[in-house]
This record gives structure tokens, C-alpha cells and sequence, in this order.
């Protein structure tokens, strides 16, 4: 399978407890971004990385929140203090994307299910 | 503002007709990309189909094809002869420019039922 996997699928915790997701890209594409999705809305966008550089990150984004990209490849995020509001689906997509493509493609992985009771 | 309207909530289809779900953005930039999702209950985001704001033509892609309307600045999915495996959440999003920072905006989405 050489689509967008993440990791885990599913993930219920408590308020307060820290939670850390794993998004594995497709291989060759250099963007990685993440989006939160709550019931009954499209995804909203959290945070875009070019390689290992975070070069934009939504005001939805809180403190609490924090995204790496290590060495380009995987990326994580971190939600810490989790509060009842974080639940959501949390996705992440990837893509080849360069300066002036038109035609830049995300696709998305089957994304992390969190529920924080 | 709104920047991807989509009217329908749900849609109903019989098995075997077409279907058009609606798509309305707003936008000042003139390179911008449109962008149709199918989102099953499994919950993954499965790319459809792209138009680009510069494309002559209406995109299409087997049984989709994209009604893009510019003046109007409308860009309907028209799904041909439905299948019970079409029955799924759909979703019309925009790319807004080519340089850096290319966040999809998405729509609020379309509830789309096959009918056998």
C-alpha cells in the first residue's frame, strides 16, 4: 500500500492526558499537511509543511497543539492538555507540490479518531 | 464570507441516473483550483476530480465530470449513472493561488443516497 497511513485509527483518552499522532506520507511527496474535522463539517486546515519546514500553521492551532516533520518523512502531532473540544477526526494529507503548479493534488489518509472524555 | 457553499445537505438518487451536487466559492484571486472528495463512512477524503481556473474545459474523470461555470463562479460535480457504492459524504474544496500555502478550503459538504 502505497497510500497516506496514519496511525492510530482510533484513540479515546481523558481530559487533560497528552496525545501524539503519526502520519506517514507518500513517499516521494514533499507537502504534508494537517486538517481537523468535526461532525458534520468539511476538514479545516491546521498546519502545511514544505520538507521539514512547518511554513504555515492555522489560528486554530492553539499553544496546546504541536506538529513536527522530522527529516521530511513522518510527521506527528501532539495535542497536550487535551480537552473535550479537541475530540474530532484529525487527517493528513500529502502532495508534490512546487511553486506555480496548478495542479497540486492532496490525498488523504484514513485519519485518527479522537475522543476525549 | 463563505468561501465554498454547498446548498445541498443530502441528495437522493435512483441507481443508475445522474446526480449533480452543488458547489458555489468566492474568491478575488484569479489562480485558484477546485477540488471534488468523496468521503465514505469509513472516513478517508478519496480525491474525484480538479478543475483549474485557467482550464478550458470541464474536467471529467470516468463517471464524474465537473459543470465549472466561472462567471457564475460554480463548480457542480455531475455524478453519471449512480452506483449503491456512490452513496457517500461529498465534498467541494478550493486552492487558492499557486505559490506557498496551499490549504484546501472545504465546503460543508453534500449528503449523497443511492436508491436501489
Amino acid at each position: 500500500d502505497t497510500g497516506v497511513s496514519q496511525n492510530p485509527r482510533h484513540k479515546i483518552t481523558k481530559r487533560g492526558q497528552n496525545v501524539t499522532f503519526r502520519c506517514d506520507p507518500i513517499s516521494e511527496h514533499n507537502r504534508l499537511y494537517w486538517y481537523r474535522q468535526t461532525l458534520g463539517q468539511g476538514p479545516e486546515f491546521l498546519t502545511y509543511f514544505q520538507n521539514e519546514a512547518q511554513l504555515e500553521k492555522s489560528r486554530l492551532l492553539s499553544d496546546r497543539f504541536s506538529a513536527e516533520r522530522p527529516k521530511g518523512s513522518f510527521s506527528t502531532l501532539e495535542i497536550q492538555r487535551t480537552e473535550q473540544g479537541d475530540s474530532a477526526m484529525y487527517l493528513c494529507a500529502s502532495s508534490l507540490g512546487y511553486f506555480m503548479r496548478f495542479q497540486e493534488t492532496q490525498y488523504f489518509g484514513p485519519g485518527t479518531r479522537l475522543l476525549v472524555l | 464570507a463563505q468561501k465554498i457553499t454547498q446548498t445541498q445537505p443530502g441528495m437522493f438518487v435512483q441507481e443508475k441516473e445522474a446526480v449533480t451536487l452543488d458547489c458555489t466559492y468566492d474568491t478575488s484571486d484569479p489562480s485558484y483550483g477546485l477540488f471534488w472528495y468523496k468521503q465514505p463512512s469509513s472516513g478517508e477524503m478519496i480525491f474525484l476530480i480538479y478543475q483549474g481556473s485557467y482550464d478550458q474545459q470541464n474536467a471529467t474523470e470516468g463517471r464524474y465530470s465537473l459543470n465549472f461555470q466561472k462567471a457564475r463562479k460554480s463548480a457542480n460535480l455531475v455524478i453519471s449513472a449512480s452506483q449503491l457504492g456512490d452513496s457517500a459524504m461529498y465534498f467541494c474544496a478550493m486552492r487558492e493561488g499557486v505559490g506557498y500555502g496551499n490549504k484546501l478550503v472545504f465546503g460543508a459538504g453534500t449528503i449523497l443516497r443511492v436508491k436501489s
